[in-house]
C-alpha cells in the first residue's frame, strides 16, 4: 500500500525552463512534507519541506506547493540546471511530538536537466 | 550539524553468508536512528528505526535485524543472506525533535550509503 505516489519515474527538461515534480499521497495524517535530492551511490540530501498550515514554501530556485484537499504536493524548480539532474523523493510525515520521527517516502523522479 | 558514516560503501556476498553494516553519527547525541533499504525500482523504505540504546522497531518482516549498541552506533545484520536482500542501504539520523526551521518536519540525515549485492 504506497502511502506516497510519484507517478512520474522521470522527467526531461530543457535548461532554463521549470520543472514541476508531482507528488500524491493517500495518508489524511500526514502533517509534514519533504523533498529530497539523491544523486548516485550517495545518500538523499534534504531539500525543502512544507507543513500543512501552509499551502507554498519558496526557498530560492525550489519552491513546495501543497493542495491538502487534493492530497497533492508539487515541487517547482525554476530555472532548471544540469547539476539538479538526480532523483527527487517525496516524502511525508505525521504529526509527533517527542519520541521517534518516521518518514514515509515516495518511489522517487528521477530529473534530467538537458543543457 | 550531524556526520553520518556507513560501511562498507560496497559489499558482495554470497547467498547464506552473514552480514553486517554499520553506521555512526557525529555532531549530536540521542539522536533517533533508522535503517532504509532502495531497492531496484523501488523507493526507499524503512527497515528499523531506534529511540535509544538497546531500542529497535522493526517496520517489516525480514531476514535482518539490528542493534544500537551505543547512542551513535547502528548496525543492520544478517545470519543468512538471501537474494533479496541486494540493495542499497541508508542510516540515517534525526534530532529528537525533528524540526527544520519553521515547519517542524522531521528531516532525516542521510549516510552515503552501503551498496550490497548477493550473488
Amino acid at each position: 500500500d504506497q502511502q506516497v505516489k510519484q507517478n512520474s519515474p522521470s522527467l526531461s527538461v530543457q535548461e532554463g525552463r521549470i520543472s514541476i515534480l508531482n507528488c500524491d499521497y493517500t495518508n489524511s495524517m500526514f502533517d509534514y512534507f519533504l523533498w529530497y535530492k539523491k544523486y548516485p551511490a550517495e545518500g538523499p540530501t534534504f531539500l525543502i519541506s512544507i507543513s500543512s498550515i501552509k499551502d507554498k514554501n519558496e526557498d530560492g530556485r525550489f519552491t513546495v506547493f501543497l493542495n491538502k484537499s487534493a492530497k497533492h504536493l508539487s515541487l517547482h524548480i525554476v530555472p532548471s540546471q544540469p547539476g539538479d539532474s538526480a532523483v527527487y523523493f517525496c516524502a511525508a510525515s505525521p504529526y509527533s511530538g517527542a519520541g521517534s520521527y518516521q518518514l514515509t517516502f515516495g518511489k522517487g523522479t528521477k530529473l534530467s536537466v538537458i543543457p | 550539524s550531524q556526520t553520518i558514516h556507513q560501511w562498507p560503501a560496497t559489499l558482495v556476498q554470497p547467498v547464506g553468508s552473514p552480514l553486517s553494516l554499520e553506521c555512526t553519527v557525529e555532531g549530536t547525541s540521542n539522536p533517533n536512528l533508522y535503517w532504509y533499504r532502495q531497492a531496484a525500482g523501488r523507493g526507499l523504505q524503512l527497515l528499523f528505526y531506534s529511540v535509544g540504546i538497546g531500542q529497535i522497531s522493526s517496520e517489516v518482516p525480514q531476514n535482518l535485524s539490528a542493534s544500537r549498541p551505543q547512542d551513535r552506533q547502528f548496525i543492520l545484520s544478517s545470519k543468512k543472506l538471501l537474494l533479496s536482500d541486494s540493495g542499497f542501504y541508508l542510516c540515517a539520523s534525526s534530532q529528537e525533535w525533528g524540526l527544520a526551521g519553521h515547519s517542524g518536519a522531521n528531516v532525516l540525515t542521510f549516510g552515503a550509503g552501503s551498496r550490497l549485492t548477493v550473488l
